[in-house]
């Protein structure tokens, strides 16, 4: 049990377009989700907290016009990049809570142009 | 906020011998410590956890020590195979009720060398 998938897993798009990344917990229900982002060689930075029904909590640093984050239901969140640049370009990695452990999906690579 | 600092950064061993990795945190309220190991482009994968309650917790090869009252907590891996070299993060949490953030450490590279 304990499953996340997220899609897509890679994207590459051109700089000023906007990318929707899918975050499911398949055989659970999730209150709670997270959106991490993660540079090459580095480790996972928390962007936010996503909360079913409710508006996401933003880490200090993360610009919440630009990453834009909808939790429309117990097993589905997704993080909208809007307007990326190259320097958006990364790893970007949800996760899913259930109790007090959390369980990551696959990542999305993704390339802005 | 929560600071979590890891050590070392890389680490690497011969095959057969153990390897230790170590954490301190910052934020006394923290009371869930879990370890992820990621492998090369691959998500992180939950090895093993400890609560505040708990000094210690093994799983076959892996244990986690945990130290309250210095705000700091290891991994041990014993008898190392090729298979576990990986990236290793620790993370801390306050966990309260069904919500808790996790704040990663940097991350020990560790390679294992047959």
């Amino acid at each position: 049990g304990a499953v996340v998938s997220q899609h897509p897993s890679r994207v590459i798009c051109k700089s000023g377009t906007s990318v929707k990344i899918e975050c499911r917990s398949l055989d659970f229900q999730a209150t709670t989700m997270f959106w991490y982002r993660q540079f090459p060689k580095q480790s996972l930075m928390l962007m936010a907290t996503s909360n079913e029904g409710s508006k996401a909590t933003y880490e200090q640093g993360v610009e919440k016009d630009k990453f834009l984050i909808n939790h429309a239901s117990l097993t589905l969140s997704t993080l909208t990049v809007t307007s990326a640049h190259p320097e958006d370009s990364s790893f970007y990695i949800c996760s899913a809570s259930r109790a007090d452990t959390q369980y990551f999906g696959p990542g999305t690579r993704l390339t802005v142009l | 906020g929560e600071n979590v600092e890891q050590h070392p950064s890389t680490l690497s061993v011969q095959e057969g011998d153990s390897a230790v990795i170590k954490c301190t945190y910052s934020d006394s309220a923290s009371n869930y410590f879990p370890w992820y190991k990621q492998e090369l482009g691959k998500r992180p994968q939950l090895i093993i956890d400890i609560r505040s309650n708990v000094g210690e917790k093994k799983d076959q090869r892996i244990a986690v020590t945990l130290n309250k009252t210095a705000k700091h907590f290891s991994l041990h891996i014993t008898e190392t195979q090729p298979e576990d070299s990986a990236v290793y993060f620790c993370a801390a949490s306050t966990f309260r009720g069904s919500q808790g953030n996790l704040i990663f450490g940097k991350g020990t590279k560790l390679s294992v060398k047959p």
